[in-house]
């Protein structure tokens, strides 16, 4: 079973900074099948990257991911407020899927 | 557009069972995978299992091996998730979500609204 180990677990900062979001496993993700996830209170996760750097219909492009192997990053260029929330990676390239424990964006 | 659609709140006595629905609307339901995920309260995500409404054929986490059923019913683009014996630790809002592959793997690009199930004597 992969872990996956996301870092930090909550990360403060405040609108128009840039965000980075790391995500570790603990074996090699098959064919960089790793995707981020937001969910804010009360709602469903929601897909923002697939592929490790492939955005999501709809997802505005100042979310990119990037990484491969053991290594991915989520990066969000200019915070909006709306951006607050916390991001689960997941890998899907291996059964049984796994989650991240995710990361927690707060306003600082 | 795809929507996923589950069954209301279910409040249960230990070692018994739920059955929650997904019932997907719009789009062909052959041509997905549908997994299941739940999230206790103030946790994180957790992978249950998955099926191929297609094929029939389902594969769980190690960790519910036994204790859960995913079935799909295609003649009404449903989804079933069966928990049984259950305890306190199952208490969670549970997700369905859809996969676009019957062959391969691929992120949820689509989810339930969630299913929120207590566990409680």
């Amino acid at each position: 079973e992969i872990v996956l180990t996301q870092s930090p677990g909550t990360l403060s900062l405040s609108p128009g900074e840039r965000a980075t979001l790391s995500c570790r496993a603990s074996q090699s993700v098959s064919s960089s099948y790793l995707a981020w996830y937001q969910q804010k209170p009360g709602q469903a996760p929601r897909l923002l990257i697939y592929g490790a750097s492939s955005r999501a219909t709809g997802i505005p492009d100042r979310f990119s991911g990037s990484g491969s192997g053991t290594d991915f990053t989520l990066t969000i260029s200019r915070l909006e407020p709306e951006d607050f929330a916390v991001y689960y990676c997941q890998q899907y390239g291996s059964s049984p899927y796994s989650f991240g424990q995710g990361t927690k964006l707060e306003i600082k | 557009q795809v929507q996923l659609v589950q069954s209301g709140a279910e409040v249960k006595k230990p070692g018994s069972s739920v059955k929650v629905s997904c019932k997907a609307s719009g789009g062909t339901f052959s041509s997905y995978t549908i997994s299941w995920v739940r999230q206790a309260p103030g946790q994180g995500l957790e992978w249950m299992g998955r099926i191929i409404p297609i094929f029939g054929t389902a594969n769980y986490a190690q960790k519910f091996q036994g204790r859960v059923t995913i079935t799909a019913d295609e003649s009404t683009s449903t989804a079933y998730m069966e928990l049984s014996s259950l305890r306190s630790e199952d208490t969670a809002v549970y997700y369905c979500a859809r996969e676009t592959t019957v062959t391969t793997s691929d992120a949820f690009d689509i989810w339930g609204q969630g299913t929120m199930v207590t566990v409680s004597s």
